[in-house]
C-alpha cells in the first residue's frame, strides 16, 4: 500500500513563528504536492514538485514556499506565519508522466496559528 | 482558468434512497477523479474516470464522465448509513512534462439518515 505520512497532526504556532509541515512517502514517487483545505472551498494547491529540487507554484503560493532535497520527501515552509493561515494541510504524491496518475493524500495537519 | 462545481454541496438522505452528486467544470479534460473523505480523516481514491463515456461502478456507488458536456456524475444506489461522508471531484490538468495538477470542486458533504 502506498504510504504518504505528515509529520504532525496538529500544530498550533504564533504568529510570525517559522512553520515547517514535513511530508514522506515510501512508493517512490515522482511529484509531490501540497494542499490547504477550507470549509466550502475544497482543496487548493499551494505547491508542487515532479523531482528533487524542482518546484512549481500552484493557485495559492503566497505566504509559503516548500523544500524538497530527497525524492520521498517535500516540506512546506510558512516563513512568518498569520492567521490566515490557519488550516487543514494535506500532502500527496504520485506518479509522473501523462499517464493518468492517481495522487495518494497524507492524513493532513491542521495548524491552528494563533 | 479551471473552474470545478459540484452539486449539491450539502446533501441528507434516507437510507434506501437513490441520489445523484454533480460535477461541472469549465475547461476540458479527460481525466477526472472521485475521493472520499471520513471526518477528520484524508481523502480516498474512489474511482479515476480517463475518457469520454467512462463508467465506473463500486458497491453502490456508480461514476461516469461526460466530456463534452464537462459533466461527470457520481449515483448512489440505496444509501446506508456507511456512505456518509464529503465526496471531492477533482479534474486532472496533466501536463507533459509534470504529470497530473488536480483542480478540485468544493466537495459534497453526503448524510445517510435511518
Amino acid at each position: 500500500d502506498v504510504k504518504v505520512t505528515q509529520s504532525s497532526r496538529y500544530l498550533v504556532k504564533r504568529t510570525g513563528e517559522k512553520v515547517f509541515l514535513e511530508c514522506v512517502q515510501d512508493m517512490d514517487h515522482e511529484n509531490m504536492f501540497w494542499y490547504r483545505q477550507d470549509p466550502g472551498l475544497g482543496l487548493r494547491l499551494i505547491y508542487f514538485s515532479y523531482d528533487v529540487k524542482m518546484k512549481e507554484k500552484g493557485d495559492i503560493p503566497e505566504g509559503y514556499s516548500v523544500s524538497r532535497e530527497k525524492k520521498e520527501r517535500f516540506s512546506l515552509i510558512l516563513e512568518s506565519a498569520s492567521t490566515n493561515q490557519t488550516s487543514m494541510y494535506l500532502c500527496a504524491s504520485s506518479f509522473a508522466g501523462r499517464a493518468p496518475r492517481e495522487q495518494f493524500f497524507g492524513p493532513g495537519t491542521r495548524l491552528t496559528v494563533l | 482558468e479551471l473552474k470545478v462545481e459540484q452539486n449539491p454541496l450539502f446533501l441528507s438522505m434516507q437510507e434506501g434512497k437513490n441520489y445523484t452528486i454533480y460535477c461541472n467544470y469549465s475547461t476540458t479534460s479527460d481525466r477526472l477523479y472521485w475521493y472520499r473523505q471520513d471526518p477528520g480523516k484524508s481523502l480516498e481514491s474512489l474511482f479515476v474516470l480517463l475518457s469520454n463515456g467512462a463508467v465506473k461502478q463500486e458497491g453502490r456507488l456508480m461514476a461516469s464522465l461526460d466530456t463534452k458536456a464537462r459533466l461527470s456524475t457520481l449515483h448512489i444506489t440505496a444509501a446506508v448509513h456507511d456512505l456518509s461522508a464529503t465526496y471531492f471531484c477533482a479534474v486532472d490538468m496533466a501536463r507533459e512534462t509534470s504529470g497530473s495538477r488536480l483542480t478540485f470542486g468544493e466537495g459534497t458533504q453526503l448524510t445517510v439518515n435511518p
